[in-house]
């Protein structure tokens, strides 16, 4: 069964700091990553996407995939007390429907 | 464009108890997805459709927990009979079709209590 691991389970970086998540998934057939951001009492909201090797940025937050080892990592840099809140890594695949989540990634930026 | 909606947002029920949840997903959207979110088992998919039809019953899930669709803009989940260990927050996603490229668009949810 497909599994998505993210690492670490909790994270508290300062303002200002750097924020480095990581997620990897165990199917070789996946070919899309989706990083949600979900707040306190809140739902999950998509924040990023990557679907091709490489790196994309928007704004703070930067995102890497290596398809050949199935890892994807999110970076917020200059963190802020607003972007505390639980990050959830997805993976699919172009043939199929389901979206496996991994457990997430509290961060918490301290002011 | 409204989003995806749910209701109730909060539930209280007795064990033993019939409720049942209700979502409306993005207008225009095939897919429609279930899942109960907990602190320890996260992210769990209870049910998916696509353009009405159910595809995943959830399994484990399959025999208190149904799921339908009565149209496009509808659907309900119903807990029958509901038990302490179901208390979490329920989930409706939506998204623009099938395939993983598409982006799933997540309601507020309903946080269901069972005494």
């Amino acid at each position: 069964q497909q599994k998505v691991q993210q690492s670490p389970e909790s994270l508290i970086v300062p303002e200002g700091g750097m924020a480095s998540l990581n997620c990897t998934s165990s199917d070789r057939n996946v070919d899309y990553f989706w990083w949600y951001r979900q707040h306190s009492g809140k739902s999950p909201k998509m924040l990023m996407s990557i679907f091709s090797n490489g790196e994309k940025e928007e704004g703070r937050f930067t995102v890497h995939l290596n398809k050949a080892s199935l890892h994807t990592s999110l970076h917020i840099r200059d963190s802020q007390p607003s972007d505390s809140a639980l990050y959830l890594c997805a993976a699919s695949m172009t043939g199929g429907y389901k979206v496996v989540f991994g457990s997430g990634t509290r961060l918490l930026v301290s002011p | 464009d409204a989003g995806v909606t749910q209701t109730p947002r909060h539930e209280v029920a007795e064990k033993g108890q019939t409720i049942i949840l209700k979502c409306e997903p993005v207008s225009g959207h095939n897919d429609l997805f279930w899942y109960r979110q907990t602190k320890i088992q996260g992210l769990e998919l209870l049910s998916y459709f696509r353009s009405k039809s159910l595809m995943e019953d959830g399994g484990a899930f399959k025999d208190r927990f149904k799921a339908e669709m009565l149209n496009s803009s509808f659907s309900t989940l119903k807990i029958q009979p509901t038990e302490p260990k179901d208390s979490a927050v329920y989930l409706c996603a939506s998204r623009a079709d099938w395939g993983g490229a598409y982006e799933q668009y997540f309601g507020p949810g309903t946080r269901l209590t069972v005494l």
